[in-house]
């Protein structure tokens, strides 16, 4: 994998629904994966930062998971909410380099 | 503010017209980012600055892009003779010494040019 991809593209849910989407990344010289969160009209906020194989990470009902040998992240929401509606941006950033490489993003849009 | 801050906001433009888009970014932030994303795209990097350095401008697509941060902290990203595929929203992040190169990025609002 040359690029960060993010699947599923788009995703409705129904309220209460637990989902996960993944993010694909290179592997090697792997420096550090993060996550994002874009409401409509706010700015991207940072939800997770990963660094080591094997991390899992948890901010109430939203965890994710990383593997650095295999080069993929998943994110997952547990009893979707509406106001998790959004979109979830993932980026991976090498050694050696600043650049942050984004992926097109998942777009959640949570049903009541 | 507390937090990055763009401006303007929406930016409509003809076909030609010059642009800037402004950007102030958390106080204290040495790092600086401006990223486009196009529409059903993910932000693109254009270019970065440490300080008023710009380190990495291997982003910005041609000529007609130009970005700047001569103090250190306020930036400008300027477009000359606009054109249509230009449009999209200009991202604007900064983050600071803590954390170097893994640190979150904090995001302003955006800029969403259109060229028509």
């Amino acid at each position: 994998i040359l690029n960060v991809e993010q699947s599923p593209q788009s995703l409705h849910v129904q309220e209460g629904d637990s989902t996960n989407f993944t993010c694909s990344f290179p592997s090697s010289n792997f420096y550090a994966l993060h996550w994002y969160r874009w409401e409509t009209a706010k700015s991207p906020e940072a939800l997770f930062v990963m660094t080591l194989n094997g991390d899992e990470k948890k901010k109430g009902r939203i965890s994710a998971t990383l593997n650095t040998k295999e080069g993929y992240s998943y994110l997952y929401i547990k009893g979707s909410q509406p106001e998790d509606s959004a979109t979830y941006l993932c980026a991976s950033i090498t050694s050696g380099t600043y650049k942050y490489i984004f992926g097109t993003g998942t777009r959640l849009k949570v049903l009541a | 503010g507390a937090g990055v801050s763009q401006s303007p906001r929406y930016k409509v433009a003809k076909r030609g017209q010059d642009v800037a888009l402004r950007c102030d970014p958390i106080s204290g932030h040495v790092s600086l980012f401006w990223y486009q994303q196009a529409l059903g795209q993910g932000p693109e990097f254009l270019t970065y600055f440490q300080n008023e350095a710009q380190l990495d401008k291997s982003g910005l697509p041609s000529d007609r892009f130009f970005a700047e941060r001569p103090e250190g902290s306020v930036s400008t990203l300027k477009i000359q003779r606009t054109q249509q595929e230009d449009s999209a929203v200009y991202l604007c992040a900064s983050r600071g010494l803590a954390g170097v190169n893994t640190g979150e990025l904090f995001f302003g609002e955006g800029s969403r040019l259109t060229v028509l």
